[in-house]
C-alpha cells in the first residue's frame, strides 16, 4: 500500500524555470493538499482540492498553480521559479474534511532554486 | 512545549522513560486535533487524533490529553525507544464554518532518545 507518493524527491532549478510536482494517492481520498515546509516554520498550505476537478487557494498560493484532473492525482506547478520557493513540498490527502479525517502525507519533494 | 506559532523546542529523554510533549492552541473553536511524527527526510506521519468532546485517547504506547479549559494538548509516549526520536507536532482544525478541514500546524518539538 503506497499511500501518498510524490515525484520527484529532489530537484534543482534555475531562477525562471518552470516545473511540475506530482502527487498520487491510492486511498481513494476526496481531499488533497499541497504544503511547503521551511526551517523554523510550520507547514503552510499552498493550494488544496476537495474533489476531482476542483482547486482552491490556501495560505501561500502566489507563484503556484495546481490541477486535479483525476481523483488520485494532484499536480503543483511553479510557473517561474524564484529563490524564495526553495523549500520542501509535501502533498497530503484525507478521506473528506473535518473532524475524524486526518491528513496523510507523502515524503516530500526537496526543491532548490538557484 | 510547543505552541502553534513558537520556535522549535527540544526534549531529551533516556530510553525506557516516558515522554511528554506539549502543545498550546489558541482557537477555542477548534474541535479536532492531531499529533504527527516527522523523522528526518520523511513526511509527517499520523500518530493519533482526538475530538474536542473527549479529554483523553489512547493508542499503542501513546496517549493524547486535551484540556479545553486552558487550550492545551499533550502527547505522552510510554517506554520511549530510540526509534521515537523525531520531530512531533500538533495540528488543529480551527473549525471556521465550512473550512474546518484546514489544519493549523505547530512548529514541532524535537524529541531525542538517548540509549
Amino acid at each position: 500500500n503506497a499511500g501518498v507518493t510524490q515525484t520527484p524527491k529532489f530537484r534543482v532549478l534555475k531562477t525562471g524555470q518552470s516545473m511540475t510536482l506530482l502527487c498520487a494517492q491510492d486511498m481513494n481520498h476526496e481531499y488533497m493538499y499541497w504544503y511547503r515546509q521551511d526551517p523554523g516554520m510550520g507547514l503552510r498550505l499552498i493550494h488544496y482540492s476537495v474533489g476531482e476537478g476542483t482547486t482552491a487557494k490556501g495560505e501561500v498560493p502566489d507563484g503556484y498553480n495546481v490541477s486535479r484532473l483525476k481523483k488520485q492525482n494532484f499536480l503543483l506547478g511553479l510557473e517561474s521559479a524564484a529563490p524564495s520557493q526553495t523549500s520542501v513540498y509535501f502533498c497530503a490527502s484525507s478521506p473528506r474534511g473535518g473532524v475524524g479525517q486526518p491528513q496523510h502525507f507523502g515524503d516530500g519533494t526537496r526543491l532548490s532554486i538557484l | 512545549g510547543e505552541s502553534v506559532g513558537l520556535h522549535l523546542p527540544t526534549l531529551s529523554v533516556q530510553e525506557g522513560d516516558n515522554s511528554i510533549i506539549n502543545c498550546a492552541y489558541s482557537n477555542s473553536a477548534s474541535d479536532y486535533f492531531i499529533w504527527y511524527k516527522q523523522e528526518s527526510g520523511k513526511g509527517p506521519q499520523f500518530i493519533i487524533d482526538i475530538r474536542s468532546n473527549m479529554d483523553k485517547r489512547q493508542g499503542q504506547r501513546v496517549t493524547v490529553l486535551l484540556n479545553k479549559t486552558v487550550k492545551h494538548l499533550s502527547l505522552q509516549i510510554a517506554a520511549t525507544q530510540p526509534g521515537d526520536s523525531a520531530v512531533y507536532f500538533c495540528a488543529e482544525n480551527g473549525a471556521s464554518g465550512g473550512s474546518n478541514y484546514k489544519l493549523t500546524f505547530g512548529k514541532g518539538t524535537l524529541l531525542t532518545v538517548n540509549p
